[in-house]
């Protein structure tokens, strides 16, 4: 079974950068599971962040970058705002038409 | 712009069907693959099901393979779950979600998501 590991929770300060990271229980994470990641605040609907490893979505603020850092898929926030304070999910493609999301990491900005 | 309204939300019993459908408009639908994505109460997104732009492949994770099944109408911009044999474990609010295609791999487009409660 495929699981997709991300940090459950994640601070940073006003003005910092952080980087959450999305990895495979079964290998490494390359550029041909298409990383993608979305932003969800509670009760809200995810929004597209990144996809395509490190392709911003239209209207998505340059401070988010995707990237792959090592065996794993990275989301770097730079210059954290208050309102980046949400839930973060990455999603790989496995081919074939499936999907997997990450458990998710909640970010704290304080 | 780009528009995804998911309607058939609702409680149902243990054992009991629902079909959840998810109205598009804004783009062209038959152009496009389509998944449905689902969070249970206070816990994170899970992939449910995938379904090729033409209704000609459909992909399901195992947790609901065999009890749903995703399909689409085309000619009316519409696409569906049908959910057979729900269990307490199938309690979740369901998102349409458009794939952006074009040899990228994202769900680039949300609906604002329809609860399912099944509960005795």
């Amino acid at each position: 079974q495929t699981v997709v590991t991300q940090e459950p929770s994640f601070s940073v300060s006003p003005g910092g950068t952080v980087t959450l990271t999305c990895g495979l229980n079964s290998g490494s994470v390359s550029t041909n599971y298409y990383p993608s990641w979305y932003q969800q605040t509670p009760g809200q609907t995810p929004r597209t962040l990144i996809y395509t490893t490190n392709t911003r979505s239209s209207g998505v603020p340059d401070r988010f970058s995707g990237s792959i850092l090592g065996n794993k898929a990275a989301l770097t926030i730079t210059g954290a705002q208050a309102d980046d304070e949400s839930d973060y999910y990455c999603a790989l493609f496995l081919g074939g038409g499936l999907w997997v999301f990450g458990g998710g990491t909640k970010l704290t900005v304080l | 712009q780009v528009q995804l309204v998911e309607s058939g939300a609702g409680v149902v019993q243990p054992g009991g069907s629902l079909r959840l459908s998810c109205a598009a408009s804004g783009f062209t639908f038959s152009n496009y693959n389509m998944h449905w994505v689902r969070q249970a109460p206070g816990k994170g997104l899970e992939w449910v099901a995938f379904i090729w732009f033409d209704g000609s492949s459909k992909k399901y994770a195992d947790s609901v393979k065999g009890r749903l099944t995703i399909s689409r109408d085309n000619f009316k911009d519409t696409l569906y779950l049908q959910m057979n044999s729900l269990t307490i474990e199938d309690t979740a609010v369901y998102y349409c979600a458009k794939d952006s295609g074009g040899g990228d791999c994202a769900l680039d487009y949300w609906g604002q998501g329809a609860l399912v409660t099944v509960s005795s």
